[in-house]
């Protein structure tokens, strides 16, 4: 069955410091690749998306992220955080064939002002 | 707000009560999704519906979960005989094309007792 995973269940990382957050997933076809992201009593947002093409993508807020398909990966990065990016990022995969978006169990990233 | 909406937010039940819940996606939306998250996961599909028509459906879904979108708008999920393991924020997305990115809604949380 396919899955996602998200290897750093907690990260708490000053201002300023560069964001990297892991996601894998397993499935060797066709994917569509999400970010999603939670504030704190918020519904969830999404951050961004891979579908086709250029493999690195940009989103909101300054944050990018990196699909390398040989290592079935697409990981959340953020040059420089900010106190505002506390959140839960949610790695999401969809896969041909179904319609549902499977997650992963979430990063709970917590940036200190 | 023209976002997916939820009802109630809040919902505080007896064991073996039945409860329904409510969403209202994106008005042009024609996929609506139902998803469950429990505490330090997350989202776990349920059920997707393109119209009224519910085309696939998670073999985490008992048979006493059921939900309608009877005229392809609005959905309902209905838990029958809540068990306490049925304790959990209960989600609703929509997105406008099958794969898509998804809009979420803020959620019903559900405490059984």
């Amino acid at each position: 069955a396919q899955s996602v995973s998200q290897h750093n269940h907690h990260v708490i990382l000053s201002e300023a410091a560069s964001l990297e957050l892991g996601c894998n997933y397993s499935y060797g076809g066709t994917v569509n690749l999400f970010w999603y992201v939670q504030y704190p009593g918020q519904h969830l947002q999404l951050l961004l998306k891979y579908f086709s093409g250029d493999p690195l993508v940009k989103g909101i807020k300054g944050f990018e992220a990196e699909f390398i398909k040989s290592k079935f990966s697409f990981n959340l990065r953020k040059p420089s955080v900010q106190w505002s990016d506390t959140a839960e990022y949610f790695c999401a995969v969809r896969t041909s064939g179904t319609y549902k978006y499977i997650f992963g169990t979430g990063t709970r990233l917590k940036v200190l002002a | 707000d023209t976002g997916v909406s939820q009802d109630p937010r809040h919902k505080i039940t007896k064991r073996g009560q039945n409860v329904t819940f409510r969403c209202d996606p994106i008005s042009e939306h024609n996929r609506l999704y139902w998803y469950r998250q429990t505490l330090g996961q997350g989202p776990e599909f349920l059920t997707y519906f393109q119209n009224e028509a519910q085309l696939e459906k998670s073999r985490l879904l008992s048979d006493r979960f059921s939900a309608e979108r009877p005229k392809g708008s609005f959905s309902t999920l209905e838990i029958q005989r809540t068990e306490q393991g049925d304790s959990a924020m209960y989600l609703c997305a929509s997105s406008l094309v099958a794969g898509e990115v998804a809009f979420f809604g803020q959620g019903t949380r559900l405490t059984v007792v």
